[in-house]
């Protein structure tokens, strides 16, 4: 399709384990955002990348979580050693351009349950 | 993390009805979005705002952008069951594409 795509769409892990989390951006998209969004709550800002340049990884929570885009295309969120806390659903956005009054097309998350 | 303050924090409003909901901040934003997310689903941009004191409409959605740079509100007329799920607002702090901080959502109820 067009749009936004994440996978896996679901993903439940046991406390502990590491899990990889992957979005494909609109094709030619330069700019790629990640949110974390808790249940009942707005997103939060996690990441952003300018092509394969991270700018501004400032929301990472700890740094048990990670995220590169080698290429300037597809981006992959990776959480080590999960716990409850980081149960949530994560987004992934992307704009064409790094203008302002560009803005970016929200894919439909992948859902984090750690159990 | 910062997240702006949006009221009301739910609606239950008869079809046909109109609805106003608002969003403040202690900070100054240059740039107000409102977005629409449905269960399951990434949120999806209704309304962009990018100067103060603007008014912008889209079909039956107005937003406006307020003068002190802190605070916006979205009207919607007339509502229809598909105008049913939780809407957010959005602020920039910088002007170019950088991150955005959201509210902490109104969900939009419509009761038969």
């Amino acid at each position: 399709g067009a749009g936004v795509s994440q996978s896996p769409r679901y993903k439940v892990a046991k406390r502990g384990q590491d899990v990889a989390l992957r979005c494909d951006p609109i094709s030619g998209h330069v700019s790629l955002f990640w949110y974390q969004q808790a249940l009942g709550q707005g997103p939060e800002f996690l990441t952003y990348f300018q092509n394969e340049a991270q700018l501004d990884k400032s929301g990472l929570p700890s740094d048990r979580f990670f995220a590169e885009r080698p290429e300037g295309s597809v981006s992959t969120l990776k959480i080590q050693r999960t716990q409850q806390e980081d149960s949530a659903v994560y987004l992934c956005a992307s704009s064409f351009s790094q203008h302002y009054n560009t803005e970016a097309f929200f894919g439909q998350g992948t859902r984090l349950t750690v159990v | 993390g910062q997240q702006l303050n949006q009221s009301p924090q739910s609606m239950f409003i008869q079809e046909g009805e109109d609805v106003s909901m608002n969003c403040t901040s202690s900070s100054i934003f240059n740039t107000w979005l409102w977005y629409k997310q449905d269960p399951g689903e990434g949120p999806v941009l209704l309304i962009a705002l990018y100067k103060a004191g603007e008014l912008t409409s889209n079909g039956r959605l107005t937003a406006q952008f307020g003068i002190t740079r802190k605070d916006s509100f979205l009207n919607i007329s007339a509502s229809i069951p598909s105008d049913v799920g939780i809407y957010f607002c959005a602020g920039r702090a910088n002007f170019g594409n950088e991150k955005l901080t959201f509210g902490t959502g109104t969900r939009l109820t419509i009761i038969p």
